[in-house]
């Protein structure tokens, strides 16, 4: 069965730490790989995606994933957290079928 | 600019009741995409649509259908509404080929009574 998998319900991080969101995924293939984020009674919106080449990719916000083929994980990254980057997290796998598979979300709270 | 709006934001109904949630969008995408948001699944898929007259289930489609008779719009009727699928229903768009970047609207909250 295809699946994605965020092992953490919640991240606490302090401000100006760096921070690490967990994802690992079970999608044949060569899948695409993103990571959104969703702020209270809003829609998700996209953050990043790995589609080929460099394993570090760079997004919004100064976020980052890195993506290990052999791990099948795809962790968002932070250097250095702000009280604004509060949200829930949802990493995402879209398979050869055009098909996505959504993690279950990670609330992220970064404390002042 | 174009956009992905959906409406209601807010209902309750009560069980039984036919509801249908809207879903417009202008970015010309082709395929679109109905999810649920439930504390503890993330995000499901209910039914999705890769053109006009395509509609195909998701992982969680009984109890829902769509319809797709143009570009733009992609309804949500739950025939018989249930107190289990009292949830945060979003819809999503995305292009035909690639990595394809989901645009999610706001999102609709539906209680069943």
């Amino acid at each position: 069965a295809q699946s994605v998998a965020q092992p953490e319900d919640q991240v606490n991080v302090a401000e100006g730490n760096p921070l690490t969101v967990k994802c690992t995924y079970s999608v044949s293939g060569n899948p695409y790989l993103f990571w959104y984020v969703q702020y209270p009674n809003r829609g998700l919106q996209f953050l990043l995606k790995y589609i080929t080449g460099d394993n570090l990719v760079k997004g919004s916000y100064g976020f980052e994933a890195e993506f290990n083929k052999s791990q099948t994980s795809f962790h968002l990254k932070k250097p250095s957290a702000l009280v604004s980057d509060s949200a829930l997290y949802f990493c995402a796998v879209q398979n050869n079928f055009n098909k996505f598979y959504f993690g279950s979300g990670t609330k992220l709270n970064v404390k002042p | 600019d174009a956009e992905i709006t959906q409406s209601p934001r807010h209902k309750i109904t009560e069980t039984g009741r036919q509801v249908t949630l809207a879903c417009h969008q202008t970015w010309n995408h082709n395929n679109m995409f109905w999810y649920r948001q439930d504390l503890g699944h993330g995000l499901r898929l209910i039914h999705y649509s890769y053109g006009v007259h395509d509609t195909n289930k998701g992982e969680v489609s009984d109890g829902y259908s769509v319809s797709r008779s143009n570009t733009e719009d992609l309804p949500l009727t739950l025939e018989s509404a249930a107190s289990s699928q009292t949830s945060v229903y979003f819809c999503a768009s995305s292009r035909d080929s690639g990595a394809n970047v989901l645009t999610f609207g706001a999102g609709s909250r539906l209680t069943v009574l």
